[in-house]
Protein backbone atom coordinates (compact mmCIF):
# COMPACT_ATOMS: atom_id res chain seq x y z
CA UNK A 1 0.00 0.00 0.00
CA UNK A 2 1.61 3.51 -0.12
CA UNK A 3 3.21 4.79 2.14
CA UNK A 4 4.27 8.52 2.83
CA UNK A 5 7.75 8.96 5.00
CA UNK A 6 9.00 12.13 6.47
CA UNK A 7 12.58 13.31 7.20
CA UNK A 8 13.76 14.38 9.66
CA UNK A 9 11.21 12.73 12.56
CA UNK A 10 12.99 15.38 15.01
CA UNK A 11 14.57 18.63 14.30
CA UNK A 12 16.33 21.34 17.13
CA UNK A 13 16.38 24.61 15.90
CA UNK A 14 17.67 27.44 17.41
CA UNK A 15 14.81 31.01 17.84
CA UNK A 16 15.30 32.52 14.15
CA UNK A 17 16.93 30.00 12.35
CA UNK A 18 15.10 28.56 9.17
CA UNK A 19 13.52 24.70 9.29
CA UNK A 20 12.47 22.40 6.79
CA UNK A 21 10.80 18.98 6.39
CA UNK A 22 10.71 16.63 3.93
CA UNK A 23 7.99 14.15 2.46
CA UNK A 24 8.43 11.29 0.16
CA UNK A 25 5.47 8.92 -1.17
CA UNK A 26 5.84 5.54 -2.54
CA UNK A 27 3.00 6.33 -5.18
CA UNK A 28 2.09 9.43 -7.29
CA UNK A 29 -0.18 11.91 -5.61
CA UNK A 30 -3.25 13.60 -6.22
CA UNK A 31 -2.53 16.14 -3.15
CA UNK A 32 -0.78 16.90 -0.52
CA UNK A 33 -1.78 18.46 2.91
CA UNK A 34 0.11 19.50 5.56
CA UNK A 35 -0.83 19.48 9.42
CA UNK A 36 0.61 21.29 12.15
CA UNK A 37 -0.20 19.56 15.82
CA UNK A 38 0.90 21.38 18.79
CA UNK A 39 1.96 19.62 21.66
CA UNK A 40 -1.20 18.34 24.04
CA UNK A 41 -3.59 19.43 20.69
CA UNK A 42 -4.73 17.54 18.01
CA UNK A 43 -3.55 17.92 13.89
CA UNK A 44 -4.89 21.30 12.46
CA UNK A 45 -5.17 21.64 8.52
CA UNK A 46 -2.70 24.26 7.11
CA UNK A 47 -2.31 23.68 3.16
CA UNK A 48 -3.44 21.74 -0.01
CA UNK A 49 -1.28 21.43 -2.75
CA UNK A 50 -2.80 19.97 -6.02
CA UNK A 51 -0.64 20.97 -9.05
CA UNK A 52 2.90 19.53 -9.92
CA UNK A 53 5.98 22.31 -8.98
CA UNK A 54 3.00 24.18 -7.09
CA UNK A 55 4.52 26.52 -4.31
CA UNK A 56 2.46 28.68 -2.04
CA UNK A 57 3.06 30.29 1.29
CA UNK A 58 1.36 31.68 4.27
CA UNK A 59 3.53 34.27 6.00
CA UNK A 60 6.66 32.68 7.36
CA UNK A 61 5.65 29.37 5.60
CA UNK A 62 6.40 27.82 2.30
CA UNK A 63 5.10 24.63 1.12
CA UNK A 64 6.23 23.12 -2.27
CA UNK A 65 4.85 20.01 -3.95
CA UNK A 66 7.02 18.01 -6.23
CA UNK A 67 6.96 17.95 -10.26
CA UNK A 68 6.38 14.11 -10.55
CA UNK A 69 3.77 14.63 -7.49
CA UNK A 70 5.42 12.18 -5.17
CA UNK A 71 7.18 14.89 -2.75
CA UNK A 72 6.54 17.98 -0.59
CA UNK A 73 8.68 20.20 1.61
CA UNK A 74 7.47 22.95 4.32
CA UNK A 75 10.15 25.14 4.89
CA UNK A 76 9.84 27.89 8.09
CA UNK A 77 12.15 30.55 7.74
CA UNK A 78 13.14 32.81 10.77
CA UNK A 79 11.39 30.11 13.15
CA UNK A 80 9.45 31.17 16.59
CA UNK A 81 9.07 29.42 19.54
CA UNK A 82 5.50 29.14 18.51
CA UNK A 83 6.40 27.63 15.39
CA UNK A 84 7.18 24.39 17.66
CA UNK A 85 5.15 20.94 17.40
CA UNK A 86 5.00 18.03 14.79
CA UNK A 87 4.32 19.04 11.04
CA UNK A 88 2.67 15.68 9.04
CA UNK A 89 2.02 15.85 5.58
CA UNK A 90 -0.48 13.71 3.90
CA UNK A 91 -0.89 12.69 0.66
CA UNK A 92 -4.35 12.13 -1.34
CA UNK A 93 -5.08 9.46 -3.88
CA UNK A 94 -7.96 11.44 -5.28
CA UNK A 95 -11.32 10.53 -5.69
CA UNK A 96 -12.39 8.64 -2.72
CA UNK A 97 -9.22 6.83 -1.95
CA UNK A 98 -8.33 7.39 1.60
CA UNK A 99 -5.78 10.08 2.47
CA UNK A 100 -2.22 8.55 4.27
CA UNK A 101 -0.39 10.78 6.69
CA UNK A 102 3.37 10.69 7.23
CA UNK A 103 5.49 9.98 9.52
CA UNK A 104 5.73 13.54 11.21
CA UNK A 105 8.54 15.71 12.22
CA UNK A 106 8.57 17.03 15.35
CA UNK A 107 10.05 20.83 15.84
CA UNK A 108 11.65 22.13 18.77
CA UNK A 109 12.47 25.66 18.96
CA UNK A 110 15.01 27.04 21.80
CA UNK A 111 14.63 30.43 22.62
CA UNK B 1 -20.79 23.89 17.00
CA UNK B 2 -19.91 23.11 13.25
CA UNK B 3 -16.37 20.59 14.47
CA UNK B 4 -16.16 17.57 15.08
CA UNK B 5 -16.51 16.05 18.40
CA UNK B 6 -15.24 13.55 20.46
CA UNK B 7 -16.55 11.37 23.59
CA UNK B 8 -15.77 10.90 26.31
CA UNK B 9 -12.55 12.95 26.21
CA UNK B 10 -10.86 10.81 28.70
CA UNK B 11 -11.74 7.12 29.33
CA UNK B 12 -10.03 5.03 32.21
CA UNK B 13 -10.67 1.47 32.61
CA UNK B 14 -9.48 -1.86 33.45
CA UNK B 15 -7.65 -4.44 31.66
CA UNK B 16 -10.09 -6.94 30.34
CA UNK B 17 -13.03 -4.33 30.11
CA UNK B 18 -14.56 -2.81 26.76
CA UNK B 19 -14.88 0.46 25.76
CA UNK B 20 -17.17 2.60 22.95
CA UNK B 21 -15.97 5.43 21.72
CA UNK B 22 -17.64 8.14 19.89
CA UNK B 23 -17.07 10.54 17.07
CA UNK B 24 -19.94 13.05 15.89
CA UNK B 25 -18.37 14.25 12.86
CA UNK B 26 -19.26 17.63 10.69
CA UNK B 27 -22.45 17.46 9.04
CA UNK B 28 -22.39 16.25 5.12
CA UNK B 29 -18.77 15.03 5.41
CA UNK B 30 -18.74 12.02 4.03
CA UNK B 31 -15.06 10.44 5.01
CA UNK B 32 -14.75 9.49 8.47
CA UNK B 33 -11.24 8.76 9.79
CA UNK B 34 -9.93 6.91 12.91
CA UNK B 35 -6.04 7.01 13.92
CA UNK B 36 -4.41 5.91 17.35
CA UNK B 37 -1.81 8.02 18.87
CA UNK B 38 0.38 7.11 21.58
CA UNK B 39 2.60 9.49 23.25
CA UNK B 40 4.99 11.14 21.30
CA UNK B 41 4.09 9.06 18.00
CA UNK B 42 2.75 9.37 14.65
CA UNK B 43 -1.11 9.12 13.54
CA UNK B 44 -1.64 5.34 13.46
CA UNK B 45 -4.44 4.97 10.74
CA UNK B 46 -7.33 2.64 11.89
CA UNK B 47 -10.28 2.74 9.73
CA UNK B 48 -11.66 4.66 7.01
CA UNK B 49 -15.49 4.99 6.21
CA UNK B 50 -16.36 7.03 2.76
CA UNK B 51 -20.30 7.10 2.01
CA UNK B 52 -22.29 4.09 1.56
CA UNK B 53 -19.12 2.01 0.73
CA UNK B 54 -17.66 -0.95 2.96
CA UNK B 55 -15.27 0.41 5.46
CA UNK B 56 -11.23 -0.08 4.82
CA UNK B 57 -10.30 -1.45 8.05
CA UNK B 58 -6.95 -2.65 7.09
CA UNK B 59 -5.44 -0.58 10.36
CA UNK B 60 -7.25 -2.06 12.50
CA UNK B 61 -4.68 -4.03 15.02
CA UNK B 62 -6.57 -6.93 16.09
CA UNK B 63 -9.92 -8.28 16.23
CA UNK B 64 -10.45 -6.43 19.63
CA UNK B 65 -10.96 -3.45 17.40
CA UNK B 66 -14.23 -2.94 15.52
CA UNK B 67 -16.32 0.46 14.05
CA UNK B 68 -19.50 1.57 12.91
CA UNK B 69 -21.06 4.27 11.39
CA UNK B 70 -24.44 4.89 11.57
CA UNK B 71 -26.89 6.58 8.85
CA UNK B 72 -23.01 8.11 7.38
CA UNK B 73 -22.82 10.16 10.42
CA UNK B 74 -22.22 8.80 14.01
CA UNK B 75 -19.39 6.48 14.72
CA UNK B 76 -18.40 4.39 17.41
CA UNK B 77 -14.94 2.83 17.82
CA UNK B 78 -15.18 -0.52 19.90
CA UNK B 79 -12.54 -1.67 22.10
CA UNK B 80 -13.15 -5.08 23.77
CA UNK B 81 -11.26 -6.80 26.27
CA UNK B 82 -8.83 -4.00 26.40
CA UNK B 83 -4.70 -4.55 26.76
CA UNK B 84 -2.71 -2.18 28.53
CA UNK B 85 -1.02 -1.59 24.64
CA UNK B 86 -4.24 0.28 24.06
CA UNK B 87 -3.87 2.92 25.95
CA UNK B 88 -3.37 5.94 23.95
CA UNK B 89 -5.62 9.02 22.14
CA UNK B 90 -8.06 8.27 19.43
CA UNK B 91 -8.64 11.12 16.91
CA UNK B 92 -11.30 11.29 14.90
CA UNK B 93 -11.08 13.07 11.65
CA UNK B 94 -13.99 13.84 9.05
CA UNK B 95 -13.50 15.26 5.22
CA UNK B 96 -15.70 16.14 2.70
CA UNK B 97 -13.64 14.10 -0.07
CA UNK B 98 -14.58 13.10 -3.60
CA UNK B 99 -13.69 16.80 -5.28
CA UNK B 100 -10.06 16.90 -4.71
CA UNK B 101 -10.40 18.34 -1.14
CA UNK B 102 -9.09 15.80 1.10
CA UNK B 103 -9.05 18.05 3.77
CA UNK B 104 -9.55 16.43 7.59
CA UNK B 105 -11.18 18.21 10.48
CA UNK B 106 -9.96 16.43 13.47
CA UNK B 107 -11.86 16.13 16.40
CA UNK B 108 -9.94 16.46 20.15
CA UNK B 109 -9.92 12.94 21.06
CA UNK B 110 -10.56 10.59 23.38
CA UNK B 111 -7.50 9.77 25.67
CA UNK B 112 -7.98 6.30 27.11
CA UNK B 113 -5.83 4.72 30.14
CA UNK B 114 -6.12 1.43 30.68
CA UNK B 115 -4.75 0.27 34.00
Amino acid sequence: GQQVMQIPQYQHVQEGEDFTTYCNSSTTLSNIQWYKQRPGGHPVFLIQLVKSGEVKKQKRLTFQFGEAKKNSSLHITATQTTDVGTYFCAGGAGGYQKVTFGTGTKLQVIP
Amino acid sequence: GAGVSQSPSNKVTEKGKDVELRCDPISGHTALYWYRQSLGQGLEFLIYFQGNSAPDKSGLPSDRFSAERTGGSVSTLTIQRTQQEDSAVYLCASSFSGDDTDTQYFGPGTRLTVL
